[in-house]
């Protein structure tokens, strides 16, 4: 199984472009996840899914969309892209039942 | 929002030392999940604790839930080059099915 692929792995847009992020996981879980990770630090949720059709803020939302029209894809919209994005992003999923979530490679994105 | 708490942030130690991290919470925790991320990768599950006072061991990794389910443990004995990254407690918050990450713990260790 390939589980968790994420795209692209690496990234530079320039400041005000756009781009979307993608995440698509074979394993047919209810839930999705969209984390940042800024060099050194922990992991912030920016935006989650129960479900298709279903999406939910994280922590930290503001400057990115997320859209869930099936189970097995969650793409990650950046509308304006600002330095302060410049970020390793990684999707994970989790299953209905279960407890481990499983996570993609991560893209990585800086914003120039 | 409920949130989890992560000490230490860093931690350096020398190989076959002990190391310890813990999380704490201002809330009951209906469970509680360990990951490790190795430098440069992404993170990887360990562990899920569920019961009050758990304790579950793999190989040289003990992890605790506390009594009171606001707090949780992973300590490492004996440490070896391959357990360098950083761990994460994470809260699964019941209902909105949110996983909500501490800010880690990143160990190295001199060889």
């Amino acid at each position: 199984n390939a589980g968790v692929t994420q795209t692209p792995k690496f990234r530079i847009l320039k400041i005000g472009q756009s781009m979307t992020l993608q995440c698509t996981q074979d394993m047919n879980h209810n839930y999705m996840y969209w984390y940042r990770q800024d060099p050194g630090m922990g992991l912030k949720l920016i935006y989650y899914s129960v479900g298709a059709g279903i999406t939910d803020k994280g922590e930290v939302p503001n400057g990115y969309n997320v859209s869930r029209s099936t189970t097995e894809d969650f793409p990650l919209r950046l509308e304006l892209a600002a330095p302060s994005q410049t970020s390793v992003y990684f999707c994970a999923s989790r299953p209905l039942v279960g407890t481990e979530a499983f996570f993609g490679q991560g893209t990585r994105l800086t914003v120039v | 929002g409920q949130q989890v708490m992560q000490i230490p942030q860093y931690q350096h130690v020398q190989e076959g030392e002990d190391f310890t991290t813990y999380c704490n919470s201002s809330t009951t925790l209906s469970n509680i999940q360990w990951y490790k991320q190795r430098p440069g990768g992404h993170p990887v599950f360990l562990i899920q604790l569920v019961k009050s006072g758990e304790v579950k061991k793999q190989k040289r990794l003990t992890f605790q839930f506390g009594e009171a389910k606001k707090n949780s443990s992973l300590h490492i004995t004996a440490t070896q080059t391959t357990d360098v990254g950083t761990y994460f407690c994470a809260d699964i918050i019941q209902g909105a099915q949110k996983l909500v990450f501490g800010q880690g713990t990143r160990l190295t260790i001199n060889p």
